[in-house]
């Protein structure tokens, strides 16, 4: 069956420092990707999706790139800022429409 | 805001109990999705329907079911609840089929069983 293998958090880091939350899964045929956001208290929020191999994803300053042959779909940040604490959750998309997710990754920032 | 209403936003109940979940998707949404998070199991799919129709079925206890509504809302119902339910059940809705159709977000019902 599918499934999302994402780091075990919490990440901390400094402001501006630069972010890498990795994500690697398992799946048949040709899956999309996706990393959702959920910040305190709120529901998910899609930060980025790619919907095929050598896709990038981007927005806010994250990116996350589908890579094919290494089954990955690593979240990057140049610049991290307080604002980005929250907790990221990696997934992917197969078949009837049903959202595979990893566990998670917290990531705290601190000024 | 996601446009995905979800109520109530907590629930306290007893062991043995049974609940109803509402959500209210995105207009003109026809697809609805039922998660459970939990600390132990992460986010888990239970279900979806479609235009008024069962469409996928993941993870979801048989003292569990849902349905949707002409109107297109729908209910999780969650029956015989045990101490393991307490979760945080997430809808989402989505406007169609295609495989990757992006799928918005509730707030959230935080359900505590005690």
């Amino acid at each position: 069956g599918n499934s999302v293998t994402q780091m075990e958090g919490p990440v901390t880091l400094s402001e501006e420092a630069f972010l890498t939350i990795n994500c690697t899964y398992t799946a048949t045929g040709y899956p999309s990707l996706f990393w959702y956001v959920q910040y305190p208290g709120e529901g998910l929020q899609l930060l980025l999706k790619a919907t095929k191999a050598d896709d990038k994803g981007s927005n806010k300053g994250f990116e996350a790139t589908y890579r094919k042959e290494t089954t990955s779909f690593h979240l990057e940040k140049g610049s991290v800022q307080v604002s980005d604490s929250a907790v990221y959750f990696c997934a992917l998309l197969s078949g009837y429409s049903t959202l595979t997710f990893g566990k998670g990754t917290m990531l705290l920032v601190s000024p | 805001d996601s446009g995905v209403t979800q109520t109530p936003k907590h629930l306290i109940t007893a062991t043995g109990q049974r609940v109803t979940l509402r959500c209210s998707p995105r207009s003109g949404d026809l697809s609805v999705y039922w998660y459970q998070q939990s600390l132990d199991q992460g986010l888990q799919f239970l279900i979806q329907y479609y235009n008024g129709e069962e469409r996928a079925k993941g993870n979801i206890l048989e003292r569990f079911s849902a349905q949707q509504f002409p109107d297109l809302h729908s209910e999780l119902n969650l029956s015989s609840l045990e101490l393991g339910d307490s979760a945080l059940y997430f809808c989402a809705s989505s406007g169609g089929t295609v495989t990757y159709n992006e799928q918005f977000f509730g707030p959230g019902t935080r359900l505590t069983v005690l």
